[in-house]
């Protein structure tokens, strides 16, 4: 059971909006940032956002990330075929001195 | 480029011993904090250990902690996991990754698998 919590699938038609959530506590979200990775089928993770809401270079500016209290969310617009894929939050937990990752969301583009 | 290439991974009796390394090239590898964070097979990111770029410092997942040595050569540019009393639940594609907290890169992966 992954410390932070996040829907197992989500979906969208080619050009809507789908956001995910992720929900934490006081001790990792609620008091550090937030990183969304990317996992394509058969690849490593990728980077996809940092500190709740900053893109690295060549990511589109179609994701988006956001940060309220102890939840954060991912927001997918214009959604396209080759954003299937597995999405994973991420943050710092100071009780575990550790990062924590979510169990995961499966995108699926219909 | 930045390039991060583990190796080390393989098949490996529970109660055994492996050690993976991941090679780094095309940054200052003794700049940076180093992670490592398995997969299991159809499961989840799960992280283990991060090393501070000096070496001075580490954490470690409490599965792992009291068995797994995270460790690294900066002169040679290599990060390592040194991974003893091996367990089923070990099993997993290993990552290695840059950056203290956010992972900016990350290696292509190297599977553990642990079976008698």
């Amino acid at each position: 059971q992954s410390v932070l919590t996040q829907p197992p699938s989500a979906s969208g038609t080619p050009g809507q909006r789908v956001t995910i959530s992720c929900s934490g506590s006081s001790s990792n979200i609620g008091s550090n940032y937030v990183y969304w990775y990317q996992q394509l089928p058969g690849t490593a993770p990728k980077l996809l956002i940092y500190r709740n809401n900053q893109r690295p270079s060549g990511v589109p500016d179609r994701f988006s990330g956001s940060k309220s209290g102890t939840s954060a969310s991912l927001a997918i617009s214009g959604l396209r075929s080759e954003d299937e894929a597995d999405y994973y939050c991420a943050a710092w937990d100071d009780n575990l001195s550790g990062p924590v990752f979510g169990g995961g969301t499966k995108l699926t583009v219909l | 480029e930045v390039q991060l290439v583990e190796s080390g991974g393989g098949l490996v009796q529970p109660g055994g011993s492996l050690r993976l390394s991941c090679a780094a090239s095309g940054f200052t590898f003794s700049s940076y904090w180093m992670h490592w964070v398995r997969q299991a097979p159809g499961k989840g990111l799960v992280w283990v250990s991060r090393i501070k770029s000096d070496g001075s410092g580490t954490n470690y997942a409490d599965s792992v902690k009291g068995r797994f040595t995270i460790s690294r050569d900066n002169a040679k540019n290599t990060l390592y996991l040194q991974m003893n009393s091996l367990r089923a639940e070990d099993t997993a594609v290993y990552y290695c990754a840059r950056g203290e907290v956010g992972l900016d890169y990350w290696g292509q992966g190297t599977l553990v698998t642990v079976s008698s």
